[in-house]
């Protein structure tokens, strides 16, 4: 059964830092592009980051407004991807999600399937002093 | 990065009714190589993580039930439901993946009337 736990969320004091992370079964992380997402309470979603499969070279991209504070990086033996939060922010709070991209491909006359297909519980991150 | 409007941002319905949520990207979703528009839908129930239910703009999810449908090209969709049951209760996003940054509509809030 393909199942994703995040965990690692915690209260924290702004200007900390966190890991989360994203425990994978059913699956390897490295065969998929593997997303972070967050919700603000009460809000939207919003885009984090991801890394790559393997097969795109394990590089990662983040969200611009993110970018330098947040990292993300894998352990494909122990099935585990991490979100590292750096220098956090009252904003930050929210609750973190991974999630898995089943899309690889789309070619004209061969389109498999494409979209989120598994998310984890998400763990709540909160950014108070 | 593009833009995702949904309308409208809440949607009360009647048992067995129909509902239909729009959504509109700032720009084409389409890729012409292949005829796919990018964007998928899902459904988030309160205290539940998001559940995919519709990609390629109206290919259903494995699993979701076909009273769930999709519609439209390149930036303007439709997220139909055709016949409201209680467990269909959500917040209802749809999201484009043609290209980085991803991004969602705001949600459109479905509840029963």
């Amino acid at each position: 059964d393909v199942r994703l736990v995040e965990a690692g969320g915690a209260l924290v004091p702004p200007g900390r830092s966190l890991r989360l992370s994203c425990s994978a079964s059913g699956f390897s992380l490295g065969d998929y592009n593997m997303h972070w997402f967050r919700q603000a309470p009460g809000k939207g979603l919003e885009w984090v980051g991801l890394i790559r499969s393997d097969g795109y070279g394990g590089t990662t991209e983040y969200a611009a407004s993110l970018r330098g504070r947040f990292t993300i990086s894998r352990e494909d033996s122990n099935r585990i991807a991490y979100l590292h939060l750096n220098n956090l922010k009252a904003e930050d709070t929210a609750v973190y999600y991974c999630a898995r991209d089943s899309f690889f491909y789309c070619g004209k006359d061969d389109c498999p399937r494409a979209g989120l297909d598994c998310w984890g519980q998400g763990t709540l991150v909160t950014v108070s002093s | 990065d593009i833009m995702m409007t949904q309308s409208p941002d809440s949607l009360a319905v009647s048992l067995g009714g129909r509902a239909a949520i729009n959504c509109k990207s700032g720009q084409s979703v389409f890729f012409d190589s292949n005829n796919k528009s990018y964007l998928a839908w899902y459904q988030q129930k309160p205290r539940e993580p998001p559940k995919l239910i519709m990609y390629w703009a109206s290919t259903r999810e494995s699993g979701v039930p076909e009273r769930f449908s999709g519609s439209g090209s390149a930036t303007d969709f439709t997220l139909t439901i055709s016949s409201l049951q209680a467990e269909d209760v959500a917040i209802y996003y749809c999201q484009q993946y043609y290209s980085h940054p991803i991004t969602f509509g705001q949600g459109t809030r479905l509840e029963i009337k």
